[in-house]
């Protein structure tokens, strides 16, 4: 069964922490995105990759960065976390042969006190 | 700009009835129209998906209505049921230039009553 496997379900971190999320997919896919869900805000984009060493800035880019040193990894740092990153964060994956849509992980629900 | 813009945020329906969720769109090169479902606690899961050359797709209780000329897609749910009950969202994307990235829109969160 094809997925996007994201390293945790719950993260609990402190203010200032530097925190990692980790995604890993087994499809093969060129493209790689961080969301994050927010009540009432949809899902807002973080940053993407489509391909390897890759990246690029999504709608809300602002305190996050991002590593794609392999294909199938690709990882959320907050380099400094603070409450208002406390949230759900969904990692993506999809194929650039066509427009197929994305699979999902089952996301990280990271709480920062 | 590339925007959807999805309504209504919440809906409530009973049990048996239809639940229809409303997605309008501005850019006309979208060429990939997908809903997505999530239960509470998971990833967004892709349910159907439609291309503008139909105007109609069908997938046994979940259809999506398609209207190129008004920008606007939707998603009935026919003789819906308690395990319905969930998010929707809907999205689109454009071809080309290497970019498959999808546009969402902001959620409904549909709950079906017995």
């Amino acid at each position: 069964d094809v997925k996007v496997t994201q390293s945790s379900r719950y993260l609990v971190k402190r203010t200032g922490e530097k925190v990692f999320l980790e995604c890993v997919q087994d499809m093969d896919h060129e493209n790689m995105f961080w969301y994050r869900q927010d009540p009432g805000l949809g899902l807002r984009l973080i940053y993407f990759s489509y391909d390897v060493k890759m990246k690029e800035k999504g709608d809300i880019p602002e305190g996050y960065s991002v590593s794609r040193e392999k294909k199938e990894r690709f990882s959320l740092i907050l380099e400094s976390a603070s409450t208002n990153q406390t949230s759900m964060y969904l990692c993506a994956s999809s194929s650039s042969g066509t427009s197929s849509g994305y699979t999902f992980g089952s996301g990280t629900r990271l709480t920062v006190v | 700009q590339q925007q959807v813009k999805q309504s209504p945020q919440s809906l409530i329906v009973q049990k048996g009835g239809i639940s229809i969720i409303n997605c309008a769109y501005e850019n006309t090169a979208f060429d990939y129209f997908p809903w997505y479902q999530q239960f509470p606690g998971k990833g967004p899961a892709l349910l159907i998906a439609i291309r503008p050359d139909v105007s109609e797709k069908k997938e046994g209780r979940f259809t999506i209505s398609f209207n190129k000329s008004a920008k606007q897609f939707s998603l009935h749910i026919m003789d819906s049921q308690p395990g319905d009950s969930a998010t929707y969202f809907c999205a689109a994307s454009m071809s080309g230039a290497g970019s498959y990235q999808l546009t969402f829109g902001k959620g409904t969160k549909l709950s079906v009553i017995p």
